[in-house]
């Protein structure tokens, strides 16, 4: 059974940088089958997806968190990464991985099915 | 940029009761070589992530209740839990992956008993 776990800092300051993990077991992330993606959720709020990445490190983000995000990959470790830099308190949510099927590639876009495993989630709150 | 719309924002429903849930996507979901609506929906109860439920609009995942169901095409979904059962309560989302990215969800409908 796939499981995704997310680690990292519960607290990080204004304007610094939000650094988690997600650790993969149970499967390999090394398929071009597979997306792996970052969402968030405000507290209260709807679901915000942030970016996806395949093992091979083809990335793509939000539009709107573009310029403060980069998703990373590490297949030996079975992981992908999320920094999000320069942070405010707009930026304070549970942050979820998970993963997502690939429909495959056209045009230079790859395609997406929906998210079908997700970790528990883990709250960042940005706060001096 | 597709853009979900849910309504309503919250619904109360009795248990055994019908609860309808819609979601409203800003252009169609429908691919036209196959005939399939690019629709999914998730359940997320308190406290949980967000559970796959239904893709392709209509398709129930494994193990989802039968009470559970969506249908709809073009822009146009609904998902209806027959007869509500306590462990419904939850926040229902939509999603569309005709377009992605980005991903985009709609914003979330709270179910609750009445």
């Amino acid at each position: 059974q796939l499981q995704l776990q997310e680690s990292g800092p519960g607290l990080v300051k204004p304007s610094e940088t939000l650094s988690l993990t997600c650790t993969v077991s149970g499967g390999s992330m090394s398929s071009s089958s597979y997306y792996w993606g970052w969402i968030r959720q405000p507290p209260g709020k709807g679901l915000e997806w942030i970016g996806s990445i395949c093992y091979s490190g083809s990335a793509y983000y939000s539009p709107s968190l573009k310029s403060r995000v980069t998703i990373s990959v590490d297949t030996s470790k079975n992981q992908f990464s999320l920094n999000l830099n320069s942070v405010t308190a707009a930026d304070t949510a549970v942050y979820y991985c998970a993963r997502h099927p690939s429909r495959g590639c056209s045009g230079g876009t790859c395609y997406f099915y929906p998210f079908d495993y997700w970790g528990q989630g883990t709250l960042v709150t940005v706060s001096s | 940029d597709i853009v979900m719309t849910q309504s309503p924002d919250s619904l109360a429903v009795s248990l055994g009761e019908r609860a309808t849930i819609n979601c409203k996507s800003s252009q169609s979901v429908l691919y036209s070589s196959n005939n399939r609506n690019y629709l999914a929906w998730y359940q997320q109860k308190p406290g949980q992530p967000p559970k796959l439920l239904i893709n392709w609009a209509s398709t129930r995942e494994s193990g989802v209740p039968d009470r559970f169901s969506g249908s709809g095409s073009g822009t146009d979904f609904t998902l209806t839990i027959s007869s509500l059962q306590a462990e419904d309560v939850a926040v229902y989302y939509c999603q569309q992956y005709y377009t992605t990215p980005p991903c985009t969800f709609g914003q979330g409908t709270k179910l609750e008993i009445k």
